[in-house]
């Protein structure tokens, strides 16, 4: 079975400030991990994903996180926020049969 | 050219009344999910299927029945509505099964009211 934990509901950053969203997760086989954005009133959308090839994965919008096993972690980080980035972030795991999503993240960027 | 579309977007009803909610994806893919979201925005799995068969059933009261035509559309039944079902219901589908790398692509969902 997997699971993702996300640390903090909710998370306020300043324009132009660093942007550090926290997942860890659990899994008994190889994960595979995800982080998703949610706008308001809108469906999901991917911002990037790992599987298994390199560690620090890219994704749009300037985002990035790190797979780091030893500490079972897929942390999502953008260097600089942006007013456009306020949405509410989802971590994932896939690596049975479904993907479970964590409880998300709030993040508001304040001017 | 929507990828996953859902119809309603809205939906308001009363207690006790057989609503449905209509997905179709256009990608080509072979696995399609609902999942709810409710008011605190967690996001859990309903159900799965994969080439119009049920892979995914997790518990959710038979009064929720899904139906897959087709693989590129799958709809789902709600029985005897009651409070507790108000949510925002996603769909989505993927190209192969979850628990692979294989992205899934989201409806606008349908949020659904029960009065």
């Amino acid at each position: 079975a997997q699971s993702v934990t996300q640390l903090g509901s909710h998370v306020s950053v300043s324009e132009g400030a660093l942007v550090l969203l926290r997942c860890n997760y659990s899994s008994s086989v190889p994960p595979y991990l995800f982080w998703y954005v949610q706008y308001p009133n809108q469906g999901l959308q991917l911002l990037l994903k790992y599987t298994s090839a390199a560690t620090l994965v890219k994704g749009i919008n300037g985002f990035e996180a790190e797979f780091k096993k030893s500490e079972t972690s897929f942390h999502l980080t953008k260097p600089s926020a942006h007013m456009s980035d306020a949405a509410e972030y989802f971590c994932a795991v896939s690596g049975g049969n479904d993907m479970r999503f964590g409880a998300g993240t709030r993040l508001t960027v304040k001017p | 050219d929507t990828a996953v579309s859902q119809t309603p977007k809205y939906l308001v009803t009363q207690m006790g009344n057989d609503k449905s909610i209509k997905c179709e994806q256009n990608l080509g893919h072979d696995t399609m999910y609902w999942y709810k979201q409710d008011s605190k925005k967690f996001l859990k799995i309903m159900f799965s299927y994969n080439n119009k068969e049920l892979i995914i059933n997790e518990t959710v009261p038979n009064r929720f029945s899904p139906k897959s035509p087709d693989k590129a559309h799958l709809n789902l039944h709600i029985n005897s509505l009651e409070l507790g079902d108000s949510a925002v219901y996603f769909c989505a589908s993927s190209q192969n099964l979850a628990g692979g790398p294989d992205t899934q692509y989201f409806g606008p969902g349908t949020r659904l009211t029960v009065l």
